[in-house]
């Protein structure tokens, strides 16, 4: 089975502009789970995506948003980037929801940088 | 208020020896999953071995094994015959309620 891809590995993006990272989850998983991982703050969850609904949301302003698709493929958009939100960040995918299900696989992960 | 703590930030280790990594969390919830992830400089965040809060017995995977410990809140992680390729950033995790907590990792470096 094909791991949780995501797409692009990389980006450069000015202070801002908006961006949109996208995540392939493992064929048959249902659940989406995003994270912000900086050195500082190590990983923060964003929020996880279930059946095409967001079902939870960590602590982030209104910029950071998601979507699923019905083939489960999730995308992320931060809008009117600031310079904080250079990170990696992962997506995980797991069969049900991220509480429920007993393990996450993870991507490699998006790396952002914000200039 | 931190959910998951691991106080050791960096641990070094010879190789084909013992070292065992610390978390403490907190929740008042009687049945959860705790897990511990290695991320290794590649950057892909694998999973390493997770615990049942409902079962005793200590979970084993190989030559990693966890010392849980329920009422102190401890979930440790103990890696035998330390290899080169253990080297990495090593999180604790913990669900709470349906929300994947992380520690802040403890970076671990086998030396020859």
């Amino acid at each position: 089975k094909a791991g949780v891809t995501q797409t692009p590995r990389y980006l450069i993006k000015t202070r801002g502009q908006q961006v949109t990272l996208s995540c392939s989850p493992i064929s048959g998983h249902r659940s989406v789970s995003w994270y912000q991982q900086t050195p500082g703050q190590g990983l923060q969850f964003l929020f996880e995506y279930f059946s095409e609904t967001q079902r939870n949301k960590g602590n982030f302003p209104g910029r950071f948003s998601g979507r699923q698709f019905s083939n489960s493929r999730s995308e992320m958009n931060v809008s009117t980037l600031e310079l904080g939100d250079s990170a990696l960040y992962l997506c995980a995918s797991s069969t049900g929801l991220a509480g429920v299900s007993d393990t996450q696989y993870f991507g490699p992960g998006t790396r952002l940088t914000v200039l | 208020a931190q959910t998951v703590t691991q106080s050791q930030p960096e641990m070094s280790v010879q190789e084909a020896e013992t070292v065992t990594l610390s978390c403490t969390y907190d929740t008042s919830e009687s049945n959860y999953y705790l897990f511990w992830y290695k991320q290794p400089p590649s950057r892909q965040m694998i999973l390493v071995i997770r615990q049942e809060a409902y079962k005793q017995q200590n979970a084993t995977e190989n030559r990693f094994s966890v010392n849980f410990q329920k009422a102190a809140k401890s979930f440790s992680l103990k890696i035998s015959d330390s290899q080169l390729g253990d080297t990495a950033m090593y999180f604790c995790a913990f669900i709470r309620g349906n929300q994947f907590y992380f520690g802040t990792g403890t970076s671990l470096t086998v030396i020859p």
